[in-house]
């Protein structure tokens, strides 16, 4: 069965540098959501979009931006990027009108040096 | 927003054990989902399970939505069953807020 689609998959970034993120969800899927979780921690609710318009914020700092394109594909820009920006970044999806079930991702690691 | 506890933390098991993981919340969810979070960082879907039971092969959870709490179920654990287990409840529509998990190692 398709899983969601997540790339990279691995990210090494500098500080101060900026970093894209890409998800694809499940075919049928209309809302995407994300989540950072950081070492040793539980993951952490970004935000989520549904039918391309942001329906949801959570701890999303202001450096980071996202959005959800017309094929349903999402990506999480992130800006000015700090050491504590490294983490597992998951995308998940849920199929239309079963927003409740999520499928995750298999996420990307950022590590900032 | 809701808390989620779980317990116990961290859990220990021979293989061919039980065992019976416990997530709590501080007010009513919407929605609960059950992850494993293998060593690889991968978050497999257990269960979505708002209330009742549900059984899948040696998993199989139970949820009490009027007490708050839901419990995960094990059997006869393998090595492969080892990670992390973390409940999630649904606050507003979109969001889940995990819980700090159970990690389990099954030794063989």
């Amino acid at each position: 069965a398709a899983g969601v689609i997540q790339s990279p998959r691995h990210l090494i970034k500098e500080k101060r540098e900026t970093a894209t993120l890409k998800c694809y969800p499940i075919p049928r899927h209309d809302t995407v959501y994300w989540y950072q979780q950081g070492p040793g921690q539980d993951p952490q609710f970004l935000i989520s979009f549904y039918e391309k318009m942001q329906s949801d914020k959570g701890s999303i700092p202001d450096r980071f931006s996202a959005q959800q394109f017309s094929d349903y594909h999402s990506e999480l820009n992130m800006s000015s990027l700090e050491l504590g920006d490294s983490a597992l970044y998951f995308c998940a999806s849920s199929l239309e009108g079963h927003y409740y079930e999520q499928y995750f991702g298999p996420g990307t690691r950022l590590t900032v040096t | 927003g809701i808390q989620v506890e779980q317990s116990p933390p961290d859990l220990i098991l021979q293989e061919g054990a039980n065992s019976t993981l416990r997530c709590n919340f501080s007010d009513s969810v919407n929605n609960l989902q059950w992850f494993h979070q293998n060593p690889w960082g991968q978050l497999i879907n257990l269960f979505y399970i708002p209330s009742g039971t549900k059984q899948n092969g040696r998993l199989s959870a139970t949820t009490v939505a009027t007490e708050r709490y839901s419990l995960l179920y094990i059997s006869s654990s393998q090595t492969t069953d080892s990670g992390v287990y973390f409940c999630a409840g649904g606050e507003g529509t979109y969001k889940y807020i995990f819980g700090t998990g159970t990690r389990l190692k099954v030794l063989a």
